[in-house]
């Protein structure tokens, strides 16, 4: 089992571009989660897909938006990146049918934004 | 809404020393607690985890008990090692239907031998 992947490692952007970062979810998991880690800081929720829907959002401007896809992977779209964007993106996989008992993490996409 | 605080570090220690990393939660419902640890560029692994007032868990030698009266959930280990250099979170889980996961800003430890 793969776990959690992630894709791309590492990109770097400019102020004003757009990016998507992609999240293959472990196997059997049907909930995909993503997560801002700014340097230094705790990993802030921004938003969470089930059934193909984001269901749950935190306090992110619609800057941030995302996809899932019917094999449960997912998408991360930012639009007119900020440089506060620079950040560590963690995607997280659960499975709703088996309780939620733990998340599991991706090693997230460094973004840079310069 | 939920929040999890978490002593602030670094915190240094020799290698054998005792560890206790401070957290806090506030939350509604019944949330379940864990630990993360993560390593330098590196994701989040999960420690250990409890689902309920009192249950203590433990891996590696790290252990955390779930205290509901104090709203805690320190992280401590009786004799750390070089290898245990790390950056520590305290989190919740939300108790509703979705799935959230709380962090706290984390703690860095560093073991020196």
């Amino acid at each position: 089992d793969a776990g959690v992947t992630q894709s791309p490692t590492h990109l770097i952007k400019t102020r004003g571009q757009q990016v998507t970062l992609r999240c293959s979810p472990k196997s059997g998991h049907d909930t995909v989660s993503w997560y801002q880690q700014a340097l230094g800081q705790g990993p802030q929720f921004i938003f969470q897909y089930y059934e193909e829907e984001e269901r749950q959002r935190g306090n992110f401007p619609d800057r941030f938006s995302g996809h899932q896809f019917p094999n449960y992977s997912s998408e991360l779209n930012v639009n007119a990146l900020l440089l506060g964007d620079s950040a560590l993106y963690l995607c997280a996989s659960s499975n709703q049918a088996g309780g939620y008992t733990e998340a599991f993490f991706g090693q997230g996409t460094r973004l840079t934004v310069v | 809404g939920d929040s999890v605080t978490q002593m602030e570090g670094p915190v240094t220690l020799s290698e054998e020393a005792c560890l206790t990393i401070n957290c806090t939660y506030t939350a509604t419902g019944y949330p379940s607690l864990f630990w993360y640890v993560q390593y330098p560029g590196e994701g989040l692994q999960l420690l250990l985890k409890a689902t309920k007032a009192d249950d203590k868990g433990s891996n590696k030698g790290f252990e955390a008990t779930y205290r509901k009266e104090t709203t805690s959930f320190h992280l401590e280990k009786g004799s750390v090692q070089v290898s245990d250099s790390a950056v520590y979170f305290c989190a919740l889980y939300s108790s509703g239907g979705y799935q959230k996961v709380t962090f706290g800003t984390g703690t860095k430890l560093q073991v020196i031998p």
